[in-house]
C-alpha cells in the first residue's frame, strides 16, 4: 500500500513564527503536492514538485515557500504564520504521467494548522 | 481555465436509498475526471476515474460515475447507501494541457441517515 505521512495531525503555532510541515511518501513517486482545504473551498494547490529540487507554485504560493531535497520528502515551510493560514494542509504523491498508476494522486491524513 | 462546480454542498439521505453527487466541469480541452472521498478525520482516497474509453465508470464501494461529454458532467451515484458511507466527496478535473494539476470542487458532504 501507498504511504504519504505527515508530520503533525494538529499544531498550533503563534502569529509570526515559522512553521514547517514535512510529508513524507514511500513509493518512489516524482511529483509530490501541499494544498490547503477550508470549508467551502475545497483543496487549493498551494505547490507541486514534479522531481528533486524542482518545484512549480500552484494557485496559492503567497505567504509559502517549499522544499524537496530528497525524492521522498517535501516540506511546505510559512515564513512567518498568520492568522489566515489557519487551515487543514495536505499532502500528495503520484507517479509522472505515461507510468504505471497514472493518475492517481495519494494523500496524507493532513495537519490541521492553528495560528493564534 | 478550468472549473468544477459541486452543486449540492449537503446531500442527507436515508440508509439504503440510492444517492446521486453531481459535479459539472468547465474546460476548453479534453479532461480526465476523478472522484475522491474524504472520510473524518482522513486524508483523502480514490473513489474512481475516467481517462478514456467506457463513459461509465465504476469505483470502490459500490460507487460508479457517468462521463456525459456534451452535458460536461460526471455525477457520482450508488443505488443503495450505507451509513459508512458519511464522508465528504470531491469531484476533480485534470486537462490534457496542463501538467499535473487536479482542480477541485467545493466538495459535497454526503449524511446517511439511519
Amino acid at each position: 500500500d501507498v504511504k504519504v505521512t505527515q508530520s503533525s495531525r494538529y499544531l498550533v503555532k503563534r502569529t509570526g513564527e515559522k512553521v514547517f510541515l514535512e510529508c513524507v511518501q514511500d513509493m518512489d513517486h516524482e511529483n509530490m503536492f501541499w494544498y490547503r482545504q477550508d470549508p467551502g473551498l475545497g483543496l487549493r494547490l498551494i505547490y507541486f514538485s514534479y522531481d528533486v529540487k524542482m518545484k512549480e507554485k500552484g494557485d496559492i504560493p503567497e505567504g509559502y515557500s517549499v522544499s524537496r531535497e530528497k525524492k521522498e520528502r517535501f516540506s511546505l515551510i510559512l515564513e512567518s504564520a498568520s492568522t489566515n493560514q489557519t487551515s487543514m494542509y495536505l499532502c500528495a504523491s503520484s507517479f509522472s504521467p505515461g507510468q504505471a498508476l497514472q493518475e492517481t494522486q495519494y494523500f496524507g491524513p493532513g495537519t490541521r494548522l492553528l495560528v493564534l | 481555465a478550468q472549473s468544477v462546480t459541486q452543486l449540492d454542498s449537503q446531500v442527507p439521505v436515508f440508509e439504503e436509498a440510492p444517492v446521486e453527487l453531481r459535479c459539472n466541469y468547465s474546460s476548453s480541452v479534453s479532461v480526465y475526471l476523478f472522484w475522491y472521498v474524504q472520510y473524518p478525520n482522513q486524508g483523502l482516497q480514490l473513489l474512481l476515474k475516467y481517462l478514456s474509453g467506457s463513459t461509465l465508470v465504476k469505483g470502490i464501494n459500490g460507487f460508479e460515475a457517468e462521463f456525459n461529454k456534451s452535458q460536461t458532467s460526471f455525477h457520482l451515484r450508488k443505488p443503495s447507501v450505507h451509513i459508512s458511507d458519511t464522508a465528504e466527496y470531491f469531484c476533480a478535473v485534470r486537462s490534457l494541457d496542463s501538467s499535473y494539476k487536479l482542480i477541485f470542487g467545493s466538495g459535497t458532504r454526503l449524511l446517511v441517515r439511519p
